[in-house]
């Protein structure tokens, strides 16, 4: 189907490990983002990517790793886990600048 | 700097009866304004967005706002509540001065009470 899709939907995962949150959009849009949602917090932005090679760090961008080596796909990687990376992850995208984010269902990630 | 408040964490209103969540913001001359609604589970859905054409937005499911430049605020209405309409909502602010960033309201809780 046609759309913004993230995976894994869940997953639980120790301290230290390496995790990699997955997003794949269908609609060639140049803009992508990563939000983590926190209680009392909102959304907050931790990477984003204007095209295909040019990513830039957000609000909260320690901890985690991007790359963007295709339009369509913008992978998340946590190098090494931490308890206060538990969160939920959206992945959105959006076609224009300044216009609509289009939110993926998002990644609940629990840290032991 | 931008900056987005959410003026109530949560809001009960009867089924049936108006909607107020109220937004101020925080931006440089030409802000665009959104409003996202979350429910449980789910991603963010755009309810509707002001980009400097006319301040009364209409968006969908019923639901308007008015950027009120004066008043920094783009409150979110509805005139008549529905049981659908329990959710999370987001306002957002981005604005040309800070490149494509988007900024988000920490959230207001509606519940709506049959």
């Amino acid at each position: 189907d046609a759309g913004i899709t993230q995976s894994p939907r869940y997953k639980i995962t120790e301290t230290g490990r390496q995790v990699t949150l997955m997003c794949h959009q269908t609609w060639s849009h140049s803009y992508m983002f990563w939000y983590r949602q926190d209680l009392g917090h909102g959304l907050r932005l931790i990477y984003y990517s204007a095209a295909a090679d040019i990513t830039d760090k957000g609000e909260v961008p320690d901890g985690y790793v991007v790359s963007r080596s295709k339009t369509e796909n913008f992978p998340l990687t946590l190098e090494s886990a931490t308890r206060s990376q538990t969160s939920v992850y959206f992945c959105a995208s959006s076609g224009t600048t300044y216009g609509e984010l289009f939110f993926g269902e998002g990644s609940r990630l629990t840290v032991l | 700097a931008q900056s987005v408040t959410q003026l109530d964490s949560h809001v009960s209103v009867s089924e049936g009866t108006p909607v107020l969540l109220r937004c101020n913001y925080s931006s440089s001359y030409s802000p665009s304004l959104f409003w996202y609604v979350q429910h449980p589970n789910k991603g963010l859905q755009l309810l509707l967005k002001y980009t400097s054409a006319a301040t009364l937005v209409k968006g969908i499911n019923g639901f308007e706002a008015e950027f009120k430049k004066s008043e920094t605020s783009f409150h979110l209405t509805k005139p008549s509540a529905h049981m659908s309409d329990a959710a999370e909502y987001f306002c957002v602010v981005s604005d040309r001065d800070t490149g494509n960033q988007f900024y988000f309201g920490t959230g207001t809780s509606l519940t709506v009470i049959p």
